[in-house]
C-alpha cells in the first residue's frame, strides 16, 4: 500500500537557526497535506499544497510541493522556541484516507 | 463552539479489559477516525467511517471494535484481544474523505492498561 517516509526523525536546533522536514511518497499524491502537535496537544492541520512545484509560505514557515507530486518539504526560518512540536506530513492519493508520515519532532533550544 | 471532543483524557484499565473511548463532533462531518500514537511511530489508522452505519478498517484494527450508529458519534472499543493497548488515541473527522480533506482531531484520550 501508499507509504509516506519523513525524515528526519528528530532535530535539534539552536533557536535561530533554520530546520527543514523532507517528506516522500511510495505513489504520486494528489495531494499533501501538513500538520502540526504540541507536546501534549493534538495535530493540527497547517496547510495544503496541491499543483506540482507549488510553493507557499506562512510568515517563517515554507511548504514545497515536488514537480513529481511525490515529495515535499517544510522549512522553517530561524526558529522560535514557539516552533517546538512534531510535524506530520500526509498525503492523498485517491484511493484511501489521508496517510501520515511519522513526524519529524523538533526541539529548539533558547 | 465547534469542535471534537474525546473523553476521558485519561483512562486506567486492568489488562484482561475491555474499554470504550467516546468520540463526539458537532461539526456535521461525514468521515471520522481513529489513530493510535505510539512514541516515534507517527499516526496509525485503526478505523475509519465515511458515513452512519459503514466503516473499514485501517493498518491496525486488530483487537478494536467501532460503531457508527449517529453521525456525531464514532466509538472505539479497545478488546482484551489487543496484545499492546497503552497508547494515545486520537480521533478525528472532516468533511469527506475525498482529495483535499482536512482532518480535525480531538484532544486524545491517553489509555493505560496494567
Amino acid at each position: 500500500g501508499q507509504q509516506v517516509m519523513q525524515i528526519p526523525q528528530y532535530q535539534h536546533v539552536q533557536e535561530g537557526e533554520d530546520f527543514t522536514t523532507y517528506c516522500n511518497s511510495s505513489t504520486t499524491l494528489s495531494n499533501i497535506q501538513w500538520y502540526k502537535q504540541r507536546p501534549g496537544g493534538h495535530p493540527v492541520f497547517l496547510i495544503q499544497l496541491v499543483k506540482s512545484g507549488e510553493v507557499k509560505k506562512q510568515k517563517r514557515l515554507t511548504f514545497q510541493f515536488g514537480e513529481a507530486k511525490k515529495n515535499s518539504s517544510l522549512h522553517i526560518t530561524a526558529t522560535q522556541t514557539t516552533d517546538v512540536g512534531t510535524y506530520f506530513c500526509a498525503g492523498y492519493s485517491g484511493n484511501t484516507p489521508l496517510v501520515f508520515g511519522k513526524g519529524t519532532r523538533l526541539s529548539v533550544i533558547a | 463552539d465547534g469542535g471534537i471532543t474525546q473523553s476521558p483524557k485519561y483512562l486506567f484499565r486492568k489488562e484482561g479489559q475491555n474499554v470504550t473511548l467516546s468520540c463526539e463532533q458537532n461539526l456535521n462531518h461525514d468521515a471520522m477516525y481513529w489513530y493510535r500514537q505510539d512514541p516515534g511511530q507517527g499516526l496509525r489508522l485503526i478505523y475509519y467511517s465515511q458515513i452512519v452505519n459503514d466503516f473499514q478498517k485501517g493498518d491496525i484494527a486488530e483487537g478494536y471494535s467501532v460503531s457508527r450508529e449517529k453521525k456525531e458519534s464514532f466509538p472505539l472499543t479497545v478488546t482484551s484481544a489487543q496484545k499492546n493497548p497503552t497508547a494515545f488515541y486520537l480521533c478525528a473527522s472532516s468533511l469527506g474523505t475525498g482529495a483535499g480533506e482536512t482532518q480535525y482531531f480531538g484532544p486524545g484520550t491517553r489509555l493505560l492498561v496494567l
